[in-house]
């Protein structure tokens, strides 16, 4: 079936990096995402890798691809007050436009 | 260039009645997203429109549930009967045909008393 987890809370302080894990079930999705979505505001795509990948890098934003074992995760270096937010996971089940996401994972950031 | 625009924002209603939730996707974007996000949770797929093709209605939780898109452009997504678990902030997105971006919009909160 098609299911994306995410632990729901994760708490950081400011300056220190952070990571936020992910799984997923669906082995023929062609590309994994990031989406970032402020209070208040829509879902902002943050980054996004193709299955094919294990790494991809974009300023302070690293994503790591286990694809073994359906693992995805996203560290974000130096982790600022303006980085508190809700991340979402998802991915593209069959290799198509449909997104399946996780439930979130809450970032706070604290001085 | 614009975004993805939705209207109305907020819409409250009572148990029972209809709703009509429109999306104005991005000019040129030939897909189109229903996403439905209840409070506290992730989002869950309603329906998929890809030009001219017939759309992906896998998601649609039930027959009270219904969309259409005139073209490449606007969107609407309708709900009868309404119910007070059909509350939940109603998403829409486009894309270009190609699954690396989608766009959001800011959604309608829809409230059913």
């Amino acid at each position: 079936g098609e299911d994306v987890e995410q632990s729901l809370f994760l708490s950081v302080r400011e300056g220190d990096s952070s990571v936020i894990n992910c799984t997923y079930t669906d082995s023929s999705s062609t590309y994994l995402y990031w989406y970032k979505q402020e209070p208040g505001a829509g879902l902002q795509l943050l980054t996004y890798i193709f299955s094919n990948m294990d790494m991809k890098q974009d300023q302070r934003l690293t994503v790591l691809l286990n694809k073994k074992d359906k693992h995805l995760s996203l560290r974000i270096a130096d982790t600022q007050t303006g980085d508190s937010a809700i991340y979402f996971c998802a991915e593209n089940p069959g290799g198509y436009n449909k997104l399946i996401f996780g439930a979130g994972t809450r970032l706070a950031v604290h001085p | 260039g614009a975004g993805v625009s939705q209207t109305p924002s907020n819409k409250v209603t009572e148990k029972g009645k209809y709703v009509e939730l429109r999306c104005d996707p991005i000019s040129g974007h030939t897909a189109l997203y229903w996403y439905r996000q209840r409070l506290g949770q992730g989002l869950e797929f309603l329906i998929y429109f890809q030009g001219n093709s017939a759309p992906d209605k896998s998601g649609l939780p039930s027959d009270r549930f219904s969309a259409e898109r005139t073209g490449e452009s606007v969107s609407t997504l309708t709900i009868q009967r309404t119910q007070q678990e059909d509350s939940a902030v109603y998403l829409c997105a486009s894309s270009l045909d190609h699954p690396t971006a989608q766009y959001f919009g800011p959604g309608t909160r829809l409230t059913v008393l």
